[in-house]
């Protein structure tokens, strides 16, 4: 069974640009997690999305929005890039109801 | 609110010595308890899990972790250390299934031949 598969792998933009990142579960999981991951702050939990519902939400600022589509795959979009928005954006992927989550390779940004 | 401590950002060991890598959280609920594992350029792969029922679980590439609810710890434990274990190593709580995962700071496991 394939894993999950975040696009791109690496993306390079400029402060004040909008980016949006993807993310394809593993077959038959229905729930998406997104998470970010920085030097500095570490692995924070940006939000979750279940049945195309956003379910849970971390503690990011408005310009940090996502959505599931109804095949499960959800995308992530951060507006009016920042610095501070350069991070690994991990996705992981679980069935319904299991505790275990699974990481995709991540989608590294780097906003100049 | 669920937190997660790793006490010790880097350790390490020689090749064959024990690993030992400590994780102390604090929940409100029974927790479920996470290892997991980042190789350079790569995303978390899970090593092991704690849910309910044995508190001494064992996982993958040898690790196993105990976990000891009157200290809230979760410590991860190899008897003989391999240079591929070289690597991140996060410990993470979740306060039921399928929720946010709180992760702990990271321990960088370095290898010595």
């Amino acid at each position: 069974k394939a894993g999950v598969t975040q696009t791109p792998r690496y993306l390079i933009k400029t402060r004040g640009q909008q980016v949006t990142l993807s993310c394809s579960p593993i077959s038959g999981h229905r729930s998406v997690s997104w998470y970010q991951q920085t030097p500095g702050q570490g692995l924070q939990f940006l939000f979750e999305y279940f049945s195309e519902t956003q379910r849970n939400k971390g503690n990011f600022p408005g310009r940090f929005s996502g959505r599931q589509f109804s095949n499960s795959r959800s995308e992530m979009n951060v507006s009016t890039l920042e610095l501070g928005d350069s991070a690994l954006y991990l996705c992981a992927s679980s069935l319904p109801h299991v505790e275990t989550q699974y990481f995709g390779p991540g989608t590294r940004l780097l906003v100049l | 609110a669920q937190s997660v401590t790793q006490l010790g950002s880097h350790v390490s060991v020689s090749e064959g010595a024990l690993v030992l890598l400590r994780c102390n959280y604090s929940s409100s609920v029974p927790p479920y308890l996470f290892w997991y594992v980042q190789y350079p350029n790569q995303g978390l792969q899970l090593l092991l899990k704690y849910t309910t029922g044995a508190t001494l679980v064992k996982g993958i590439n040898g690790f196993e972790a105990e976990f000891k609810k009157s200290e809230t710890s979760f410590h991860l434990t190899k008897p003989s250390a391999h240079m591929s274990d070289a690597a991140e190593y996060f410990c993470a709580v979740s306060e039921r299934a399928g929720n946010m995962l709180t992760f702990g700071g990271g321990t960088r496991l370095m290898v010595k031949p």
